[in-house]
């Protein structure tokens, strides 16, 4: 089976700037979710999407959106970059059939906003 | 309030020695699950151990065990013989509730584990 691909890996923006980040989810699996780690820090989770629709959402501004398709992959859309964008953005791929949710996590996409 | 609490930022250890990452939770929901994630310095977050909070034994996976004492809110990775591979980040994780049904991760802040030669 196939893991989490991200897309790109590494990308600079400059602030104002918009910014697309994909991700294709883990053959099986029908939730995506979406977190930001900071340098030195925790990833924060940013958004889930489970049959196309956001179904749960951290402490992030409006201008962090996201889409999910029918075949389960996820785009993460960030409007009117800030410096502080800068980050490690991590998808992770969940079913929601059962009682254990494993996550299986993608390699990331490194944002440099300057 | 820090949900998932790493006090070691960093760790040394022997190879071929045991050691333990520690980390304490805080949650008022009675059904909950713990993660510990192995992340190399290429950004990959790899999924270790898993532990449901009605799990009656301790969880093992090869050479790492969770040490889950479930009164005091602990949830601590033992890392047996260690090996110069796992020199990495590791953070620990509570699934929680985000909203009705919906679950996510809290992470800690991680801790730096050094394995030396």
């Amino acid at each position: 089976e196939t893991g989490v691909t991200q897309s790109p890996t590494h990308l600079i923006k400059t602030r104002g700037q918009q910014v697309t980040l994909r991700c294709s989810s883990q053959s099986g699996h029908n939730t995506v979710s979406w977190y930001q780690q900071a340098l030195g820090q925790g990833p924060q989770f940013i958004f889930q999407y489970y049959r196309e629709e956001e179904n749960g959402r951290g402490n992030f501004p409006p201008r962090f959106s996201g889409l999910q398709f029918p075949n389960y992959s996820s785009e993460l859309n960030v409007n009117a970059l800030e410096l502080d964008d800068s980050a490690l953005y991590l998808c992770a791929s969940s079913s929601s059939d059962g009682i254990y949710y494993g996550y299986t996590f993608g390699s990331g996409t490194r944002l440099t906003v300057v | 309030a820090q949900k998932i609490t790493q006090t070691q930022p960093g760790m040394f250890v022997q190879e071929k020695e045991a050691v333990t990452l520690d980390c304490t939770y805080d949650t008022s929901d009675p059904s909950y699950g713990l993660f510990w994630y192995k992340q190399p310095s290429s950004g990959e977050m790899i999924f270790l151990i898993y532990q449901g909070s009605y799990d009656q034994q301790n969880a093992t996976e090869g050479r790492y065990s969770l040490n889950f004492q479930k009164a005091r809110k602990s949830a601590n990775l033992v890392i047996s013989a260690s090996q110069l591979g796992d020199s990495a980040m590791y953070f620990c994780a509570m699934r929680e509730v985000s909203g009705g049904s919906n679950y996510k991760l809290t992470f800690g802040k991680g801790t730096l584990l050094t394995v030396n030669p």
